[in-house]
């Protein structure tokens, strides 16, 4: 079965720290990869997404994501945190053969220190 | 602004007594997807609807149904809620099958007393 894992559970970091969050998957077929974040207290929001192209995709806030394929990864990054990236990060995979379902990761809870 | 709206944000219901979730959507989506979420954990995949065709996920109990009436509306009933029951109910749109990016509303939090 589909799966996919997110290196950390929780991650802290003071603010201007560069954070990098891992997610593998284990499908080997062609597939669709997403992030998404949780704020407190509100909804599941997407923060980007890749289809196809450019394995380097840019999102909303100063994020981007990394798809290597040979390593089965998309790990998040961003330069420079901000107190208000505190939020719960969730690494989500689509492939066809899930019929447009998304499969999700457990979740990484980070905290950015004012 | 199209949304996805879930009622009520919090919901408390006893051992055993049946429960209701609402989900509404405005974005005039062909699928609704239900997902329970515990602590700490993934949203887990429940059922979902492509228009009016049901998709129930092969590891999702009786006890968890679902009822679309119309575009617009989605609910999830849980028949006889038990304490491991207890967790957020997510609700989430997309635009027709296979396209797979997902809108999701605000979400349920259910707790069994």
């Amino acid at each position: 079965a589909q799966s996919v894992s997110q290196h950390n559970h929780h991650v802290i970091l003071s603010e201007a720290a560069s954070l990098e969050l891992g997610c593998n998957y284990s499908y080997g077929g062609t597939v669709n990869l997403f992030w998404y974040v949780q704020y407190p207290g509100q909804h599941l929001q997407l923060l980007l997404k890749y289809f196809s192209g450019d394995p380097l995709v840019k999102g909303i806030k100063g994020f981007e994501a990394e798809f290597i394929k040979s390593k089965f990864s998309f790990n998040l990054r961003k330069p420079s945190v901000q107190w208000s990236d505190t939020a719960e990060y969730f690494c989500a995979v689509g492939s066809y053969n899930q019929g447009g379902k998304l499969i999700f990761g457990q979740g990484t809870e980070l905290s950015v220190k004012p | 602004d199209a949304m996805v709206i879930q009622n009520p944000r919090y919901q408390v219901t006893q051992f055993g007594k049946p429960v209701t979730l609402s989900c509404s959507q405005t974005l005039n989506h062909n699928v609704m997807y239900w997902y329970q979420q515990k602590s700490s954990q993934a949203p887990k995949l429940l059922f979902h609807y492509y228009d009016k065709d049901f998709n129930n996920e092969a590891d999702t109990p009786d006890n968890f149904q679902s009822r679309r009436p119309n575009t617009s509306f989605c609910f999830l009933d849980i028949r006889s809620p038990g304490l491991g029951d207890a967790a957020m109910y997510l609700c989430a749109t997309s635009g027709r099958q296979g396209q797979w990016e997902q809108y999701f509303g605000p979400g349920t939090r259910l707790t069994v007393t």
